[in-house]
């Protein structure tokens, strides 16, 4: 079993509507979450980080996590055609060491 | 300007070739990671540094790969030989200690 898990995709949303983004984790010593965005040819850049359990908005994003369940997942209100990308899942899975990377899940935003 | 910086961007060789790539971290952060990117296998970490120091390289083919950290502000990844299963996109990333990674622009590179 991965340790991180997430639906490659492609996930197709219409502009607008809201795009929602899931990833497990096999760790349940795992403490800091991330959800990453890659461009196509480009690095993965850092959107959101939560560490505790429940919701952490920002802007239109909104990162959702659940220890119990081992969930964590990523809301994109108002998807717009820039969100198109795939977005990486990374836990931190036992203190400050490495982290870990889920495979990542395509998005496209189709106008 | 707050940035990790690798380079050579693009790097075309041809097997059996050395390959070195390089990276300098953010000023300041003290933890440096190696990771190789392919459409089949997604975001691989090969190893990173605390401190310069190795703590981790079990994601490296130790018989031809090779990373080490000569001083704060340089990273360095090699293959000898390279093969063409080698060809990948190679991103280093740095952070402080137990805080978020950020990533190069990485190094695509092309094993012929």
């Amino acid at each position: 079993q991965k340790e991180v898990e997430q639906n490659s995709g492609p996930l197709s949303v219409p502009e607008g509507a809201i795009a929602s983004l899931n990833c497990t984790y096999s760790d349940r010593v795992s403490q800091s979450f991330f959800w990453y965005r890659q461009y196509s040819g480009k690095s993965p850049e850092l959107i959101m980080s939560i560490y505790s359990n429940g919701d952490k908005e920002d802007g239109r994003f909104t990162a959702q996590l659940n220890k119990a369940s081992q969930y964590v997942s990523l809301l994109i209100r108002d998807s717009q055609p820039s969100d198109s990308a795939t977005y990486l899942c990374a836990v931190n899975i036992v203190g400050d060491s490495d982290m870990r990377f889920g495979a990542g899940t395509r998005l496209t935003v189709k106008p | 300007d707050a940035r990790v910086t690798q380079t050579p961007r693009h790097k075309v060789t041809e097997m059996g070739q050395e390959v070195t790539m390089r990276c300098q971290p953010i000023l300041g952060h003290n933890t440096v990671f190696w990771y190789r990117q392919t459409m089949m296998q997604g975001l691989e970490l090969l190893a990173y540094f605390r401190n310069r120091a190795p703590l981790d390289d079990s994601g490296m083919p130790k018989d031809r790969f090779s990373a080490e950290m000569p001083d704060a502000t340089l990273a360095t990844l090699k293959i000898q030989p390279s093969e063409p299963r080698d060809s990948a996109v190679y991103f280093c990333a740095s952070a402080s200690t137990g805080n978020i990674q950020y990533f190069g622009a990485g190094t695509r590179l092309s094993v012929l």
